[in-house]
């Protein structure tokens, strides 16, 4: 079974600009959730979607939203670009079961670079 | 606030010499204790999850087990393979609604020499 896949692996943006992400969830996976880690503040939840529909969402500004497709697929999207917004962004995906069914399988990471 | 507390931030192992990885928590309502391996540009990957107090998994030389403030970790007779960051995360009942959403700790890394 493939696991949770993100592109680009790689990417340098400068300031200013604004960024796409992409995630596809593990196949039959329907919530999809993002984090951000920075070696300062570690791994924190950006937001989740499930059903195309966001569930929750963390204490990021505006500038990061994301959206969920008919077929699970993920994107987020960071507008204005700065600095600080420089990391490593992990989709995880998980089966959409209640119980001890919940756990988050992450994929690979975009590592983000802003100039 | 959900808070999760790693300790010790890093951790230098000879192999085979066992320790051990602590994680204190604070949250309103567990669902779950969830602990991840993350290798240096990677993805964190899926170990165990503990769902309530006095719970044990083991995977190979690793064991977590649950208390109702922390979780440990036990690395067991480590090799040079188990080198790694850990990470240890806990998700919230939610009232209103359901949801993924997990805090992690900060991890601990662990280097084991041969």
């Amino acid at each position: 079974k493939a696991g949770v896949t993100q592109t680009p692996r790689y990417l340098i943006k400068t300031r200013g600009q604004q960024v796409t992400l992409s995630c596809s969830p593990i196949s039959g996976h329907r919530s999809v959730s993002w984090y951000q880690q920075t070696p300062g503040q570690g791994l924190q939840f950006l937001f989740e979607y499930f059903s195309e529909t966001q569930r929750n969402k963390g204490n990021f500004p505006g500038r990061f939203s994301g959206r969920q497709f008919s077929n699970s697929r993920s994107e987020m999207n960071v507008s204005t670009l700065e600095l600080g917004d420089s990391a490593l962004y992990l989709c995880a995906s998980s089966a959409p079961r209640e119980g001890p069914y919940n756990e988050q399988f992450f994929g690979p990471g975009t590592r983000l670079t802003v100039l | 606030e959900d808070q999760v507390t790693q300790s010790p931030e890093a951790l230098r192992l000879q192999e085979g010499e066992s320790s051990s990885l602590n994680c204190s928590y604070t949250v309103s309502g567990l669902r779950g204790l969830f602990w991840y391996r993350q290798d240096p540009g990677k993805g964190p990957e899926f170990l165990f999850t503990l769902y309530s107090a006095g719970e044990e998994k083991e995977k190979e030389r690793l064991k977590a087990t649950l208390t109702k403030k922390e979780s440990f970790l036990h690395i067991t007779a480590p090799k040079p393979e188990d080198s790694a960051t850990y990470l240890c995360a806990v998700q919230a009942r939610m009232i209103k609604a359901a949801g993924n959403k997990l805090t992690f700790g900060g991890g601990t890394r662990v280097l084991v020499k041969p």
